[in-house]
């Protein structure tokens, strides 16, 4: 099955800075790619996906990129600031109904 | 607008009791899964369901049984309790599979087994 790979297990920022995390996968077939931020004491919620057709994607502060020939993407947040602190997870899915999460890190911002 | 709920937030078993896991979601999603989420290794799927009275074994099925009866609730039942199923249970829901659009999360259960 598919094996996800997720780097840095903890990441700590000062405000303003960027953040930059990095999933390495395994099944070439997996052609989607989301991640998912969890707040303390919540579920994950979705904040950006990424499909294997496309190389960048932005939403304001928040992007990401894939590298299909490496098999690896990367969320990157830019202007960090202390609502961004919380666990992230990066994940991938191949044509079926499962999917495959890393082992998440979390994202301290400091003031 | 509730989403998923899931019911117990908070159980503490003892080895070999058993017990079920409540999943309900008001969206009227096809797909409805159950993770566990230990530490330093992410959420890892127990089972999933494509539809109603469907189930499908995920990644760490062992311990574990579901059932989808109703197309808005999902059951994760352990049988005969034991340590290593200390952990918080996510169960989610989505519209479509899991490789076409977000799933939806509850807030967890934490399952304590002494």
């Amino acid at each position: 099955g598919e094996n996800v790979e997720q780097h840095p297990s903890t990441l700590s920022v000062q405000e303003g800075d960027s953040a930059v995390i990095k999933c390495t996968y395994s099944d070439s077939a997996s052609n989607y790619f989301p991640w998912y931020k969890q707040e303390l004491g919540k579920g994950p919620q979705l904040i950006i996906d990424i499909r294997s057709n496309v190389g960048e994607k932005k939403d304001q502060r928040i992007a990401v990129t894939l590298n299909k020939t490496a098999k690896h993407f990367s969320l990157h947040i830019t202007e960090t600031q202390p609502e961004d602190s919380a666990v992230y997870f990066c994940a991938a899915s191949r044509n079926d109904y499962k999917l495959s999460f890393g082992a998440g890190t979390t994202v301290t911002v400091r003031a | 607008n509730a989403g998923v709920t899931q019911t117990p937030k908070f159980r503490v078993l003892k080895t070999g009791q058993s017990m079920t896991l409540l999943c309900a979601q008001d969206m009227n999603h096809e797909y409805m899964y159950w993770y566990r989420q230990d530490p330093g290794m992410g959420l890892r799927l127990i089972h999933y369901s494509v539809g109603e009275g469907t189930t499908a074994k995920g990644e760490v099925p062992d311990g574990y049984n579901v059932s989808r009866l109703k197309k808005q609730n999902f059951l994760l039942g352990l049988e005969s309790a034991a340590p290593s199923q200390t952990s918080v249970y996510f169960c989610a829901s989505s519209f479509q599979g899991a490789n076409t659009g977000e799933l939806f999360f509850g807030e967890g259960s934490r399952l304590t087994v002494l």
